[in-house]
């Protein structure tokens, strides 16, 4: 059982213009979420991750939205540069912690000239 | 500080055999968890460790074991390979205290024979 959803699967976006991913989750109990970016042949680094009780996080040129209610957060690269091209996974966990993340199964995006 | 650190890097088995893995965490950290990535499932919890006892297990056969030592440095060990166990393996630590964010390592690429 999928517990969480990522789409699209690949993204091409150009240089300067914003890349949107999206993940939607099941289990109403999970209350960290956080995105991943893992390039080729390393292991996936954390980008930026949210809790519940709040509607949206920004770091640098890094937007997490977050929808309760709807069960859905999603992930927002503004001025999107090739050295973004990357896969993304998005993670869900409960418990108040990090621990025993569910992953998303990754959006290869690609950001070109 | 230096990063989560993995040993070895690349690995290459045949059916049948076992094969110990090693994940030496961020200094400070006490919690290391592990994680399968394949590109058919994805990233999946195997399982974490914290002060040398497991605390939380993914849905992974018996033959897939850890341990966790004294100075947090973590094995895991999978018994009689089978060909669907090729895979990276990425090792992760953290600091439970705060909100326990999961920094991984570059991983451990196991090709089973």
């Amino acid at each position: 059982q999928q517990q969480v959803k990522q789409s699209p699967q690949s993204l091409i976006v150009q240089k300067g213009g914003i890349s949107i991913i999206n993940c939607a989750y099941e289990n109403t109990a999970f209350d960290y979420f956080p995105w991943y970016q893992q390039f080729p042949g390393k292991g996936p680094a954390l980008l930026i991750a949210i809790r519940p009780d709040v509607s949206e996080k920004k770091e640098g040129r890094f937007t997490i939205s977050f929808n309760k209610s709807a069960k859905q957060f999603s992930l927002h690269i503004m001025d999107s540069q090739p050295g973004d091209s990357a896969t993304y996974f998005c993670a869900a966990s409960k418990g108040g912690t990090a621990s025993k993340l569910t992953f998303g199964t990754g959006t290869r995006l690609q950001v070109t000239l | 500080k230096a990063g989560v650190t993995q040993t070895p890097r690349y690995l290459i088995k045949t059916r049948g055999q076992q094969v110990t893995l090693s994940c030496s965490p961020i200094s400070g950290h006490r919690s290391v968890s592990w994680y399968q990535q394949t590109p058919g499932q994805g990233l999946q919890f195997l399982f974490e460790y914290f002060s040398e006892t497991q605390r939380n297990k993914g849905n992974f056969p018996g033959r897939f074991s850890g341990r966790q030592f004294s100075n947090s440095r973590s094995e895991m060990n999978v018994s009689t390979l089978e060909l669907g166990d090729s895979a990276l393996y990425l090792c992760a630590s953290s600091d439970p205290g705060g909100y326990n964010e999961q920094f991984f390592g570059p991983g451990t690429r196991l090709t089973v024979l």
